[in-house]
């Protein structure tokens, strides 16, 4: 069946350091793929998404890339903050489906100052 | 901006008692959901609800569960005889006719 599979945290790392967190997927056709970002105390939040391979999501300095060869939706950041500190979610929505969302089970993120 | 919202944010029950978590769609979205999380594990689907019925649901959604838009505007869960187990974060959720849900802050509930 579908399912998302993100690296295990809790990932530590310093104010300005480069982020990249893991997330691959097994799905029939072309999911569309989505990271989702919950702050400490809130809910989940939508961060970016891509429909398509190739497609490049973006949003607060965050990107992620839809690679179909890859099966992979890895989430990059060039220089974290410590208001960055929060769980990140790799989820997908099946091609046959969008009424169905499969999550990742979550990658917490510390940023130090 | 809109924004899914619920209550309550926190609550405690005795094992065996009724619980109704309550949730606001955003008012021109068509599809809500209930997610739930335990402690971590996955986020969890539970149920989804399109004009007024269930259009799906998991193997966890069982006759424990039931779900209900009441009056139009609510949105909510009912989880009889709680059991230890369903301690976890509810999550509820909603969408338009796109493939983006936005979700709520969550309901944590603490069954002891």
């Amino acid at each position: 069946g579908d399912s998302v599979t993100q690296m295990e945290g809790p990932v530590t790392l310093s104010e300005e350091a480069f982020l990249t967190i893991n997330c691959t997927y097994t799905a029939t056709g072309y999911p569309s793929l989505f990271w989702y970002v919950q702050y400490p105390g809130e809910g989940l939040q939508l961060l970016l998404k891509a429909t398509k391979a190739d497609d490049k999501g973006s949003n607060k300095g965050f990107e992620a890339t839809y690679r179909k060869e890859t099966t992979s939706f890895h989430l990059e950041k060039g220089s974290v903050q410590v208001s960055d500190s929060a769980v990140y979610f790799c989820a997908l929505s099946p091609a046959y489906n969008f009424n169905k969302f499969y999550f990742g089970s979550g990658t917490k993120l510390n940023v130090k100052p | 901006e809109p924004e899914v919202t619920q209550t309550p944010s926190h609550q405690v029950t005795q094992m065996g008692q009724e619980v109704i978590l309550r949730c606001v769609p955003i008012s021109n979205h068509l599809y809500f959901y209930w997610y739930r999380q335990i402690l971590g594990q996955k986020v969890e689907f539970l149920v989804s609800f399109y004009n007024n019925e269930i259009s799906e649901k998991s193997e966890i959604f069982d006759d424990q569960f039931s779900v209900e838009r009441p009056d139009g505007s609510n949105f909510t869960l009912k989880i009889r005889s709680t059991k230890l187990e369903d301690s976890a974060m509810y999550f509820c959720a909603s969408k338009n006719s796109g493939n983006t849900i936005y979700f709520g802050e969550g309901s944590w509930l603490t069954v002891v």
